[in-house]
């Protein structure tokens, strides 16, 4: 079955440090992958999204992702954390056809000063 | 970027009564609209599926009598909680999918419901 996994349920990092949240798929055919983030009592904004092309992805707020076919992989980086990025980040994958995402359980980041 | 905008953020309602969440598409044509509910610390449960003009497609375990879902125009989807209880209680948020050919589903910002 098609599934998006994100493997750490909780991160917390120093600010200024650098970040990186992991994201697999399981997918066969060429995905279409997103990261969205999830402040509390909000809803869900878009980061970034890859469909083809070049695949370091710049997002906003100084995030990037970087799609890995061999790893069935799309991480999220972000060269120095603020700690306004503390909260919850989706990696979600878009199936072929009009068909809703498909989201991992989500990663909390927690940012320390 | 695409807004989408729901409407109430929050309310508070009496067990028994309905609540009608409205959800809208501001500066594109939505020819899919999605429901999600959200427990605290969860990710999103997908509710339904909305196409414009059309009957909503409800995810299994869903009771689409009780939440009744209206995608009335390309810009404007409704959920309605009838007979609302305690444990409808939750986060509700609607997403919109560009139909100008684009894949990407813009969130709207939420809306709680507490039933008392």
């Amino acid at each position: 079955a098609q599934s998006v996994t994100q493997p750490d349920i909780h991160i917390t990092v120093s600010e200024g440090a650098s970040l990186e949240l992991r994201c697999n798929y399981s997918y066969g055919a060429t995905p279409y992958l997103f990261w969205y983030v999830q402040s509390p009592g909000q809803g869900l904004q878009l980061l970034l999204k890859y469909f083809s092309g070049d695949t370091l992805v710049q997002g906003i707020k100084g995030f990037e992702a970087e799609f890995k076919r061999s790893q069935s992989s799309f991480n999220l980086r972000k060269p120095s954390v603020h700690w306004s990025d503390a909260a919850e980040y989706f990696c979600a994958y878009h199936p072929p056809g009009n068909t809703p995402l498909v989201f991992g359980k989500g990663t909390r980041l927690s940012v320390i000063a | 970027g695409a807004v989408v905008s729901q409407h109430p953020s929050w309310v508070i309602c009496k067990s028994g009564t309905s609540v009608k969440i409205e959800c809208r598409s501001l500066d594109f044509q939505a020819t899919t609209m999605f429901w999600y509910r959200q427990f605290p610390k969860q990710s999103l449960m997908l509710m339904a599926t909305s196409n414009e003009g059309s009957k909503a497609t409800y995810e299994q375990g869903v009771e689409k009598d009780k939440f009744l879902i209206n995608h009335a125009s390309l810009t404007l989807s409704t959920l309605t909680v009838t007979s609302a209880h305690p444990e409808d209680s939750s986060f509700y948020i609607c997403s919109a999918r560009d139909g100008g050919g684009g894949e990407t589903q813009y969130f709207g910002p939420g809306t709680r419901l507490l039933v008392l």
